[in-house]
């Protein structure tokens, strides 16, 4: 998975809880993001970042929040977790110079929230 | 703004048949183009890309794809179906600034049979 690592791997939790999810990865890549995954939905962008304390936000980024204090790591945190946010997450890197854009995928995160 | 369209949710074929996965984009500049395919609980992986050095362009596990500027689509095919072949595809595009997110179809499943 092109040296991205994400955890945890499964979490529950209950609705109102904060959740935070980590990205990390060791290709030292300038571009984050973070995606989710929803059956009929594809993968839609929630925040992405272009550097260290540089990020913004994508398509659904209402109830999300990022944070990214080293190039490595890239942090996803639902403040007041609700159960629409129950999906798969997913950290991609990569979106710049030669190559094209092309992103590699960490392994995903499923968020179950009760 | 650009969009995916993946005509078909869900493709059937029998093992040893033609395979083609439908993609359809909007852009109003030409993009990069990519396919990636996530077999169950992975993440996903990068079948092959268009950058505009050739139109036709081939990928791993022996899949192509080829843009077509005047139809704006970008098909994936294969000659023949393997059962290793069942898993997820998607189609994503972006645009050509550095580290833009990728805008991805809604997904189509392919279903092999023997």
């Amino acid at each position: 998975d092109a040296g991205i690592t994400q955890s945890p791997r499964h979490k529950v939790t209950e609705t109102g809880t904060p959740v935070t999810l980590r990205c990390h990865q060791t290709e030292n890549h300038r571009y984050m993001y973070w995606y989710r995954q929803d059956p009929g939905h594809g993968l839609r962008l929630i925040h992405y970042s272009y550097g260290v304390k540089d990020t913004d936000k994508g398509e659904v980024s209402d109830g999300y929040s990022v944070s990214r204090s080293k190039t490595e790591d890239f942090l996803l945190t639902l403040e007041s977790a609700t159960s629409s946010q129950t999906s798969v997450y997913f950290c991609a890197i990569g979106g710049g110079g030669i190559s094209y854009n092309e992103q590699f995928f960490g392994p995903g995160t499923r968020l179950t929230v009760l | 703004a650009q969009s995916v369209t993946q005509l078909g949710s869900h493709v059937s074929v029998s093992e040893g048949a033609l395979v083609l996965l439908r993609c359809n984009y909007s852009s109003s500049v030409p993009p990069y183009l990519f396919w990636y395919v996530q077999y169950p609980n992975q993440g996903l992986q990068l079948l092959l890309k268009y950058t505009s050095a050739a139109t036709l362009v081939k990928g791993i596990n022996g899949f192509e794809a080829e843009f077509k500027k005047s139809e704006t689509s970008f098909h994936l095919t294969k000659p023949s179906a393997h059962m290793s072949d069942a898993a997820e595809y998607f189609c994503a595009v972006s645009d050509r600034q550095a580290g833009t997110a990728l805008i991805f179809g809604k997904g189509t499943t392919l279903s092999v049979s023997s």
